[in-house]
């Protein structure tokens, strides 16, 4: 089963308006999470890098005004869109990072932002 | 950031025949990954080769890593029309740092 838990899978917001997406690692804590987003037929970009308790590290080019992130607890992170656009609409994936002997990162099932 | 390049970028075949594709990177890494990725779906772990590996395998797949040329193959053998779907290299420079992602390539395999 998923390790890593995102939610909504999909949302459609309008224009101007705020989205929260939530990544939760089940059944582990992840002191570490990684946002990246995802346009239609391109790659992976990491946006940032989110850790508990601290501010989150952006990527170069990456507004953190408009994408913010919060990691409150060992176990969920959230990006928060804010004052979205038809621009911002992309597919959204976090993963965790289980530290250890063998670091392991786990990847959640994405969201889908469509700005209207 | 990139960290990368596939290649192909895109890759059409019939089923039965095997599927080679390409990653190059830029730095030098702790790990390389690939992931398969279905149209609007997240992603599937394929395989890890950690950098003082070679070559590994799993199942239909064969993964090779070349450090001196900082490049890596992943070989699909006897596709499958399922296997259409992108595929992407994955490195991270440290362990506990992030995946960096190249392009990938698209695979088509029709029936």
């Amino acid at each position: 089963g998923a390790v890593v838990s995102q939610h909504p899978s999909w949302v459609i917001c309008k224009s101007g308006t705020s989205v929260k997406i939530e990544c939760r690692s089940l059944d582990f804590q992840a002191t570490t999470m990684f946002w990246y987003r995802q346009f239609p037929k391109q790659s992976l970009m990491l946006m940032a890098t989110s850790n508990e308790g601290s501010k989150a590290t952006y990527e170069q080019g990456v507004e953190k005004d408009k994408f913010l992130i919060n990691h409150a607890s060992l176990t969920l992170s959230t990006l928060t869109v804010t004052s979205a656009h038809p621009e911002d609409s992309s597919f959204y994936i976090c993963s965790a990072l289980i530290t250890g002997v063998r670091n392991t990162i786990y990847f959640g099932e994405g969201s889908w932002l469509t700005v209207v | 950031s990139q960290q990368g390049e596939e290649d192909p970028q895109a890759l059409s075949i019939q089923e039965g025949e095997n599927a080679t594709m390409n990653c190059s990177y830029k730095t030098s890494i702790n790990n390389l990954q690939w992931y398969r990725q279905n149209s609007g779906r997240g992603l599937v772990h394929l395989i890890l080769i950690r950098s003082n590996e070679r070559e590994k395998h799993s199942g239909r797949l064969r993964v090779t890593l070349d450090t001196s040329k900082k490049s890596s193959s992943l070989l699909i053998t006897a596709s499958r029309a399922a296997d259409t779907a992108s595929y992407f290299c994955a490195t991270d420079v440290q362990a506990g740092t992030a995946l960096i992602f190249g392009k990938g390539t698209t695979l088509s395999v029709s029936s």
